[in-house]
Protein backbone atom coordinates (compact mmCIF):
# COMPACT_ATOMS: atom_id res chain seq x y z
CA UNK A 1 0.00 0.00 0.00
CA UNK A 2 1.31 3.61 -0.99
CA UNK A 3 1.82 5.87 2.27
CA UNK A 4 1.40 8.63 0.54
CA UNK A 5 0.43 9.28 -2.95
CA UNK A 6 0.32 12.25 -6.04
CA UNK A 7 -1.37 12.25 -9.13
CA UNK A 8 -0.63 12.71 -11.91
CA UNK A 9 3.03 11.67 -12.04
CA UNK A 10 3.31 13.75 -14.94
CA UNK A 11 1.95 17.36 -15.80
CA UNK A 12 2.74 18.69 -18.95
CA UNK A 13 0.85 22.16 -19.83
CA UNK A 14 0.51 26.29 -21.75
CA UNK A 15 1.34 28.65 -19.91
CA UNK A 16 -2.25 30.32 -18.60
CA UNK A 17 -3.56 27.30 -17.84
CA UNK A 18 -5.34 26.15 -14.45
CA UNK A 19 -4.32 22.71 -13.20
CA UNK A 20 -4.22 20.80 -9.89
CA UNK A 21 -2.11 18.70 -8.19
CA UNK A 22 -4.05 15.97 -6.00
CA UNK A 23 -2.24 13.82 -2.53
CA UNK A 24 -3.83 11.48 -0.66
CA UNK A 25 -1.99 9.67 2.24
CA UNK A 26 -3.58 6.27 4.32
CA UNK A 27 -0.96 6.89 7.46
CA UNK A 28 -3.53 8.35 9.56
CA UNK A 29 -1.26 11.49 9.77
CA UNK A 30 -3.14 14.83 10.60
CA UNK A 31 -0.59 17.08 9.35
CA UNK A 32 0.52 17.77 5.38
CA UNK A 33 2.42 19.23 3.50
CA UNK A 34 3.37 20.68 0.06
CA UNK A 35 6.87 21.31 -1.07
CA UNK A 36 8.64 22.51 -4.63
CA UNK A 37 11.76 21.32 -6.08
CA UNK A 38 13.42 23.50 -8.57
CA UNK A 39 15.72 22.30 -11.24
CA UNK A 40 18.59 22.72 -8.94
CA UNK A 41 17.03 20.24 -7.01
CA UNK A 42 17.18 22.72 -4.23
CA UNK A 43 13.76 21.97 -2.00
CA UNK A 44 11.27 24.69 -0.23
CA UNK A 45 7.86 24.19 1.46
CA UNK A 46 5.15 25.58 0.16
CA UNK A 47 2.55 25.01 2.56
CA UNK A 48 1.45 22.42 5.65
CA UNK A 49 -1.91 22.03 6.68
CA UNK A 50 -2.99 20.27 10.22
CA UNK A 51 -6.08 18.84 10.28
CA UNK A 52 -7.55 20.96 7.26
CA UNK A 53 -6.48 24.17 8.95
CA UNK A 54 -3.29 26.26 7.20
CA UNK A 55 -0.54 26.63 9.13
CA UNK A 56 2.48 27.01 7.34
CA UNK A 57 2.32 29.78 4.37
CA UNK A 58 5.49 30.60 3.09
CA UNK A 59 6.14 32.82 0.27
CA UNK A 60 4.11 31.86 -2.24
CA UNK A 61 2.54 33.62 -5.35
CA UNK A 62 -1.50 33.21 -4.58
CA UNK A 63 -1.79 31.93 -7.61
CA UNK A 64 -1.02 28.68 -5.58
CA UNK A 65 -4.18 27.65 -3.67
CA UNK A 66 -3.89 24.47 -1.47
CA UNK A 67 -6.79 22.96 -0.17
CA UNK A 68 -7.35 19.86 2.20
CA UNK A 69 -11.10 18.12 2.20
CA UNK A 70 -10.29 16.19 5.17
CA UNK A 71 -6.99 15.80 6.57
CA UNK A 72 -6.24 12.47 4.53
CA UNK A 73 -5.92 14.66 1.35
CA UNK A 74 -4.55 17.96 0.20
CA UNK A 75 -4.73 19.06 -2.92
CA UNK A 76 -3.20 22.25 -4.88
CA UNK A 77 -4.65 24.48 -7.71
CA UNK A 78 -2.33 26.64 -9.21
CA UNK A 79 -3.78 29.21 -11.41
CA UNK A 80 -2.77 30.77 -14.40
CA UNK A 81 0.64 28.72 -14.77
CA UNK A 82 4.13 30.20 -15.68
CA UNK A 83 7.35 28.88 -16.63
CA UNK A 84 8.84 29.38 -13.50
CA UNK A 85 6.32 26.85 -11.94
CA UNK A 86 7.89 24.01 -13.36
CA UNK A 87 9.13 21.94 -10.98
CA UNK A 88 8.63 18.69 -9.26
CA UNK A 89 5.99 19.11 -6.72
CA UNK A 90 6.26 16.79 -3.43
CA UNK A 91 3.45 16.12 -0.44
CA UNK A 92 4.07 14.69 2.21
CA UNK A 93 2.79 13.90 6.18
CA UNK A 94 3.55 13.60 9.12
CA UNK A 95 1.70 13.35 12.60
CA UNK A 96 1.60 16.57 15.13
CA UNK A 97 4.66 17.23 15.81
CA UNK A 98 6.05 15.97 18.78
CA UNK A 99 4.98 12.90 18.06
CA UNK A 100 7.29 11.65 15.90
CA UNK A 101 10.43 13.71 15.81
CA UNK A 102 9.23 15.57 13.08
CA UNK A 103 9.80 12.88 10.46
CA UNK A 104 7.80 13.41 7.36
CA UNK A 105 6.81 11.00 4.65
CA UNK A 106 7.01 11.95 1.06
CA UNK A 107 5.12 11.09 -1.84
CA UNK A 108 6.82 9.77 -5.09
CA UNK A 109 6.30 13.81 -6.92
CA UNK A 110 4.91 15.24 -9.62
CA UNK A 111 6.98 16.92 -12.03
CA UNK A 112 5.05 20.05 -14.01
CA UNK A 113 6.12 21.12 -17.19
CA UNK A 114 5.06 24.52 -18.49
CA UNK A 115 5.52 25.24 -22.24
CA UNK B 1 15.08 30.88 12.07
CA UNK B 2 16.81 27.91 10.73
CA UNK B 3 19.06 27.24 7.92
CA UNK B 4 21.35 23.98 6.99
CA UNK B 5 24.61 24.34 4.94
CA UNK B 6 25.98 21.30 2.67
CA UNK B 7 29.18 21.25 1.83
CA UNK B 8 29.94 20.37 -1.71
CA UNK B 9 27.16 19.79 -3.97
CA UNK B 10 28.80 16.30 -5.76
CA UNK B 11 31.14 14.10 -4.14
CA UNK B 12 32.53 11.07 -6.23
CA UNK B 13 33.92 8.06 -4.09
CA UNK B 14 35.33 4.67 -5.30
CA UNK B 15 33.40 1.28 -4.22
CA UNK B 16 34.23 0.36 -0.90
CA UNK B 17 35.65 3.60 0.19
CA UNK B 18 34.56 6.30 2.77
CA UNK B 19 31.41 8.01 2.52
CA UNK B 20 31.46 11.93 4.00
CA UNK B 21 28.66 14.13 2.94
CA UNK B 22 28.65 17.00 5.18
CA UNK B 23 25.72 19.18 6.79
CA UNK B 24 25.97 22.10 8.84
CA UNK B 25 22.85 23.72 10.34
CA UNK B 26 22.00 26.38 11.95
CA UNK B 27 18.60 26.89 14.79
CA UNK B 28 17.34 28.35 17.16
CA UNK B 29 15.83 25.80 18.68
CA UNK B 30 16.44 22.40 19.62
CA UNK B 31 16.74 20.71 16.36
CA UNK B 32 15.15 17.78 14.58
CA UNK B 33 18.27 16.74 12.15
CA UNK B 34 17.53 14.48 9.17
CA UNK B 35 19.66 13.23 6.04
CA UNK B 36 16.76 11.91 3.37
CA UNK B 37 18.18 10.34 -0.07
CA UNK B 38 16.69 10.59 -3.25
CA UNK B 39 16.80 8.36 -6.09
CA UNK B 40 16.70 9.19 -9.95
CA UNK B 41 12.80 10.07 -10.31
CA UNK B 42 11.70 9.67 -7.22
CA UNK B 43 10.45 10.58 -4.17
CA UNK B 44 12.39 11.54 -0.77
CA UNK B 45 13.05 8.41 1.19
CA UNK B 46 14.31 8.88 5.28
CA UNK B 47 17.81 7.45 5.75
CA UNK B 48 18.14 8.82 9.41
CA UNK B 49 16.69 11.05 12.01
CA UNK B 50 17.88 12.54 15.62
CA UNK B 51 15.93 14.26 17.99
CA UNK B 52 17.16 13.75 21.56
CA UNK B 53 18.94 11.39 23.26
CA UNK B 54 22.17 9.59 21.77
CA UNK B 55 24.09 11.47 19.67
CA UNK B 56 25.27 8.81 16.70
CA UNK B 57 22.35 7.96 14.88
CA UNK B 58 22.41 4.52 12.34
CA UNK B 59 20.00 4.49 9.69
CA UNK B 60 19.48 2.06 7.07
CA UNK B 61 21.54 1.06 4.47
CA UNK B 62 24.35 1.42 6.32
CA UNK B 63 24.46 5.17 6.74
CA UNK B 64 25.14 6.70 10.46
CA UNK B 65 25.75 10.74 11.21
CA UNK B 66 26.47 12.51 14.10
CA UNK B 67 25.51 15.00 16.08
CA UNK B 68 28.13 17.50 17.29
CA UNK B 69 25.90 20.59 18.95
CA UNK B 70 29.61 22.51 19.36
CA UNK B 71 29.97 22.45 16.18
CA UNK B 72 26.37 22.70 15.15
CA UNK B 73 26.86 19.74 11.76
CA UNK B 74 25.03 15.79 11.36
CA UNK B 75 27.76 14.34 9.06
CA UNK B 76 26.59 11.17 7.10
CA UNK B 77 29.08 8.47 6.84
CA UNK B 78 29.05 5.08 5.63
CA UNK B 79 32.03 2.97 6.17
CA UNK B 80 31.87 0.89 2.53
CA UNK B 81 30.37 2.72 -0.53
CA UNK B 82 28.19 0.81 -2.65
CA UNK B 83 27.08 1.41 -6.34
CA UNK B 84 23.40 1.32 -5.02
CA UNK B 85 24.38 4.42 -3.20
CA UNK B 86 24.76 7.00 -6.15
CA UNK B 87 22.10 9.59 -4.93
CA UNK B 88 21.14 12.72 -3.93
CA UNK B 89 21.52 13.07 -0.55
CA UNK B 90 19.42 16.08 1.42
CA UNK B 91 20.07 17.45 5.04
CA UNK B 92 17.59 18.91 6.78
CA UNK B 93 16.65 20.49 9.94
CA UNK B 94 13.25 21.09 11.84
CA UNK B 95 11.61 22.81 14.78
CA UNK B 96 8.69 22.20 15.90
CA UNK B 97 6.08 24.80 15.43
CA UNK B 98 3.73 22.93 17.72
CA UNK B 99 1.28 21.49 15.17
CA UNK B 100 3.73 21.12 12.07
CA UNK B 101 6.90 20.67 11.74
CA UNK B 102 8.32 22.80 9.12
CA UNK B 103 11.67 21.21 7.48
CA UNK B 104 14.01 23.26 6.02
CA UNK B 105 16.33 21.53 3.48
CA UNK B 106 19.90 22.03 2.46
CA UNK B 107 20.68 22.40 -1.00
CA UNK B 108 21.86 18.52 -1.62
CA UNK B 109 25.23 16.48 -2.44
CA UNK B 110 25.06 14.08 -5.08
CA UNK B 111 27.10 11.05 -4.48
CA UNK B 112 28.24 9.23 -7.32
CA UNK B 113 30.33 5.77 -6.96
CA UNK B 114 32.75 4.43 -9.18
CA UNK B 115 34.25 1.47 -9.51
Amino acid sequence: DTAVSQTPKYLVTQMGNDKSIKCEQNLGHDTMYWYKQDSKKFLKIMFSYNNKELIINETVPNRFSPKSPDKAHLNLHINSLELGDSAVYFCASSQSAGTSGGRQYFGPGTRLTVT
Amino acid sequence: AQSVTQLGSHVSVSEGALVLLRCNYSSSVPPYLFWYVQYPNQGLQLLLKYTTGATLVKGINGFEAEFKKSETSFHLTKPSAHMSDAAEYFCAVSGDTGTASKLTFGTGTRLQVTL
